[in-house]
């Protein structure tokens, strides 16, 4: 079991569709990022929060929304999405962020999206 | 781009073989990752060395680094079917983590 815990674990939306991707960790880790995962190619990142702050936005279309409610909880917002974002995205936390870090991240199991 | 390369692409080894897996990057480093993906899960952090360091064991897994060359290496002795999964390096240099292409890794028992 992994200690970042992702949900929902799959989702199959339309273009038009609104969800949202949740992500929760209580390992008292100060950071947390998104990543994009195609199949057979490595994580990719897209954002990162530094305690509950947004640090990081590899110039993500804004179809795509974070929200860092609180130091434990991180969600992505979804909205009229395309047939590439098709993947499986990745929740992390770390204890620290930032240059001179040396944390590794935590990942959880994923959030497999399909998008129709 | 300070992305890793990882070498080979894909390993097949019969069980209680030892696996090495390579690395390369192109730019400084604050530390380098190596961490595990089994098929449908997330990334499971197996090691990380910083760039001050050459080598660091855990367990069955040693790693290397040799920052000269700009490369690391992964060895896992003895393996098991249980280490089939893919491997990736991941560079740190700044702020960011940056993985490199992974190594799928099949240990046949």
């Amino acid at each position: 079991d992994t200690e970042v815990t992702q949900t929902p674990k799959h989702l199959v939306m339309g273009m038009t569709n609104k969800k949202s991707l949740k992500c929760e960790q209580h390992m008292g880790h100060r950071a947390m990022y998104w990543y994009k995962q195609k199949a057979k190619k490595p994580p990719e990142l897209m954002f990162v929060y530094s305690y509950e702050k947004l640090s990081i936005n590899e110039s993500v279309p804004s179809r795509f929304s974070p929200e860092c409610p609180n130091s434990s909880l991180l969600n992505l917002h979804l909205h009229a999405l395309q047939p590439e974002d098709s993947a499986l995205y990745l929740c992390a936390s770390s204890l620290t962020w930032g240059r001179y870090s040396n944390q590794p991240q935590h990942f959880g199991d994923g959030t497999r999206l399909s998008i129709l | 781009s300070q992305q890793g390369e990882e070498d080979p692409q894909a390993l097949s080894i019969q069980e209680g073989e030892n696996a090495t897996m390579n690395c390369s990057y192109k730019t400084s480093i604050n530390n380098l990752q190596w961490y595990r993906q089994n098929s449908g899960r997330g990334l499971v952090h197996l090691i990380l060395i910083r760039s001050n360091e050459r080598e660091k064991h855990s367990g069955r897994l040693r790693v290397t680094l040799d920052t000269s060359k700009k490369s690391s290496s992964l060895l896992i002795t003895a393996s098991r079917a249980a280490d089939t999964a893919s491997y990736f390096c991941a560079t740190k240099g700044g702020s960011r983590l940056t993985f490199g292409e992974g190594t799928q890794l099949t240990v046949n028992p």
